[in-house]
């Protein structure tokens, strides 16, 4: 069974730094590209970053470009975000989710998502 | 980018409900539809324009003509309340959402 379980969603102060994790199992983590998507409380899907399976290569949207780095672990089959600067316009839900083929960043699994709230 | 969706869609029990998907590079793209039920993560139900993951109800189908993409749910049940995205890629390849569609059966 695929699982993915993040980890790290805190609240934090703006300007503040955050790194959120997520841990795979139940499938062959160095074979798949990697996603992470957000969701503010009462709104829509936010795509913020793809990474491809061997971490070489990343995409970020516009929201989080500079901000954010993604990266990942292969041996121990491990997402990370590396969140800085944060604004309160970046609290919500984070989930991790397995892109369902490589160079196309539509995700078939997701985690149950971390909460992050950013406030004074 | 916008991928853009209708807020709302009504549908009796048993009827069909069709949620619509705008985009201008959505014919040179491939097209996703999402469901999410209240405080869950996202499910994908379509793939790829038309193509439904395993254990996906087959009442779920989707469409693509031009700029739109459809998803229509035949037949649809009280379980199948939820909110839909459709997701897609811009020009450069990055993902983008649409704005979702609150379905009430």
């Amino acid at each position: 069974e695929v699982q993915l379980v993040e980890s790290g969603g805190i609240l934090v102060q703006p300007g503040g730094s955050l790194r959120l994790s997520c841990v795979a199992s139940g499938f062959t983590f160095s074979n798949y590209a990697m996603n992470w998507v957000r969701q503010a409380p009462g709104k829509g899907l936010e795509w913020i970053s793809y990474i491809n399976s061997g971490g070489s290569a990343i995409d970020y949207a516009d929201s989080v470009k500079g901000r954010f780095a993604m990266s990942r672990d292969n041996a121990k089959d491990s997402l990370y975000l590396q969140m800085n600067n944060l604004r309160a316009d970046d609290t919500a839900v984070y989930y991790c989710a397995r892109v369902y083929k490589q160079g196309i960043p539509a995700a078939d699994f997701w985690g149950q998502g971390t909460p992050v709230t950013v406030s004074s | 980018y916008e991928l853009t969706q209708p807020p709302s869609v009504s549908v009796s029990p048993g009827q069909t409900a069709r949620i619509t998907c705008s985009g201008d590079v959505l014919p040179q793209k491939l097209a996703f539809w999402y469901q999410q039920k209240s405080g869950r993560a996202p499910v994908l139900i379509i793939y790829e324009d038309n193509k439904r993951p395993s254990g996906i109800p087959e009442r779920f189908s989707g469409s693509s003509s031009g700029t739109t993409v459809t998803l229509t749910i035949s037949g649809a049940q009280v379980d199948d309340e939820a909110d839909y995205y459709c997701f897609s890629t811009d020009i450069s390849g990055l993902g983008v959402f649409g704005t979702g569609t609150q379905v009430t059966v």
